[in-house]
């Protein structure tokens, strides 16, 4: 029972823009932890989307925007495309739990 | 470039041992601290356990529900990180990958993953 939680799914068509919530609470997000985001291809290892909120790591598409606010974080994708359907995971840290969280995922569909 | 190989998974019975081990290539080892993340069949993310590095004093944090179970160990000789399993149950069953870590703002993010070595918990 993850403490940050995700929309299951998300859809959109080619080139449309999805946005991903992740919602926690005040020992997380809400007490001014970072928010990271991966993405898990079918099949493949997660990697490394977005760090410290709103970073991209080199290589990453700058199609690819997080942001923080309040207790919650979003990952937005704009132009989507074919190769974005993957699973997509927000993970911080939880000073209650006294550990790292991730959320629960959301399957992105490209229509 | 940067590689991390898990290994050990395997089929154990509840109650059962294992030791899995991540060999670290491409980046000095001792300056990162590591840990595991693990995903249960068609479930989402957990994490499992890190170690600090020696500048941090070696600091050892668990998720509760393996604390008391599970032993984070690493040897910066060998370049290695280890996870010792130890009364498994059913609910432990899961791919566990081995991440480096990247320290921002005081915590860290994974910005490394292995493969992953499979554990299954069945009699």
């Amino acid at each position: 029972q993850s403490v940050l939680t995700q929309p299951p799914s998300v859809s959109g068509a080619p080139g449309q823009r999805v946005t991903i919530s992740c919602t926690g609470s005040s020992s997380n997000i809400g007490a001014g932890y970072n928010v990271n985001w991966y993405q898990q291809l079918p099949g493949t290892v997660p990697k490394l989307l977005i760090y410290g909120d709103s970073n991209r790591p080199s290589g990453v598409p700058d199609r690819f925007s997080g942001r923080r606010s309040g207790t919650s974080a979003s990952l937005a994708i704009t132009g989507l495309q074919a190769e974005d359907e993957a699973d997509y995971y927000c993970h911080s840290w939880d000073s209650s739990l006294r550990g790292y969280v991730f959320g629960t995922g959301t399957t992105v569909t490209v229509l | 470039e940067v590689q991390l190989v898990e290994s050990g998974g395997a089929l154990v019975q509840p109650g059962g041992s294992l030791r899995l081990s991540c060999a670290a290539s491409g980046f000095t080892f001792g300056h990162y601290w590591m840990g595991w993340v693990r995903q249960a069949p068609g479930k989402g993310l957990e994490w499992v356990a890190n170690i600090f590095t020696r500048q941090y004093g070696y600091e050892l944090n668990y998720v509760d529900s393996v604390r008391g179970r599970f032993t984070i160990s690493r040897d910066n000789a060998k370049n290695s990180l280890n996870l010792q399993l130890d009364t498994l149950r059913a609910e432990d069953t899961a791919l566990y990958y081995c991440v480096r870590e990247q320290i921002y703002n005081d915590k860290s993010y994974f910005d490394s993953w292995g493969r992953g070595t499979l554990v299954t918990v069945s009699s």
